[in-house]
C-alpha cells in the first residue's frame, strides 16, 4: 500500500483564488510529522509547511496552511491567495516515529496558476 | 538564510565511470541525507548519515554507492560505476536532528546525466 498518496497529478488556479491539494497517508505509527514541499520548474526542493502528528491546531504559514484530519489520515495543503509563481510540483511527504530517518514521498500535484 | 549548496548543478558522465557529487549542509546540522528522484518519479530515500557512519539506508544504495564527510563542512556521494539508470536529480539534505518533528532542508540539487 502506499504511504502517501497524491490523487490529483494536476491542478489549475486562478490568480488570488484558493485551491486546496490532496494528499492522505497511511502508517500505524502514533508519532510522524506531515511535511509539504514545493518543487518549482528549476527544480529545487522548498519546504513550506510541517504538521505534527500530536498538534492539535492545524499549521499555517504566511499563505499557506494544512488541514489535517487524523481520523481520515489527511493533510491537504491550502494555498490561498494563488500567485503565479505559486506554480510549481507540490509534494507532501511523511517521516514515521523515531526508528527511521526517511521521507517518504509522494507522487506529487502539478499546480499551475493563470491570470 | 543558511542552506544547503550542491554541486555541481549538472554532471554528465559515461557509463562506467566514477562520480562524486558534493554537498554543504546547513552549519549546525547533524543529520545528512541523499535522495534522487528519476524524471517525472516521485523523490526516493537513498541513505542518511549521522556522527561519521551512516544511519540507515534503502535497497537503492548498493555497493555502488557510499557516502563520506571528507571534512567538516562537505558530505559527498560516489556513485562508483555508473550505469544508465542512475540518470537522475540527486537532493542533498539536512537536518538539526532526528525526531518526525525536524524538517529535512534540501538542497538544490545535482542533475546526473549518464550517456
Amino acid at each position: 500500500a502506499q504511504k502517501i498518496t497524491q490523487t490529483q497529478p494536476g491542478m489549475f488556479v486562478q490568480e488570488k483564488e484558493a485551491v486546496t491539494l490532496d494528499c492522505t497517508y497511511d502508517t500505524s505509527d502514533q508519532s510522524y510529522g506531515l511535511f509539504w514541499y514545493k518543487q518549482p520548474s528549476s527544480g529545487e526542493m522548498i519546504f513550506l509547511i510541517y504538521q505534527g502528528s500530536y498538534d492539535e491546531q492545524n499549521a499555517t504559514e504566511g499563505r499557506y496552511s494544512l488541514n489535517f484530519q487524523k481520523a481520515r489520515k489527511s493533510a491537504n495543503l491550502v494555498i490561498s491567495a494563488s500567485q503565479l509563481g505559486d506554480s510549481a510540483m507540490y509534494f507532501c511527504a511523511m517521516r514515521e516515529a523515531y526508528n527511521t530517518d526517511k521521507l517518504i514521498f509522494g507522487t506529487g500535484t502539478r499546480l499551475q496558476v493563470f491570470p | 538564510e543558511p542552506e544547503v549548496t550542491q554541486t555541481p548543478s549538472h554532471q554528465v558522465t559515461q557509463m562506467g565511470q566514477e562520480v562524486i557529487l558534493r554537498c554543504v549542509p546547513i552549519s549546525n546540522h547533524l543529520y545528512f541525507y541523499w535522495y534522487r528522484q528519476i524524471l517525472g518519479q516521485k523523490v526516493e530515500f537513498l541513505v542518511s548519515f549521522y556522527n561519521n557512519e551512516i544511519s540507515e539506508k534503502s535497497e537503492i544504495f548498493d555497493d555502488q554507492f557510499s557516502v563520506e564527510r571528507p571534512d567538516g563542512s562537505n558530505f559527498t556521494l560516489k556513485i562508483r560505476s555508473t550505469k544508465l539508470e542512475d540518470s537522475a536529480m540527486y537532493f542533498c539534505a539536512s537536518s538539526e536532528n532526528r525526531m518526525p518533528t525536524d524538517t529535512q532542508y534540501f538542497g538544490p540539487g545535482t542533475r546526473l546525466t549518464v550517456l
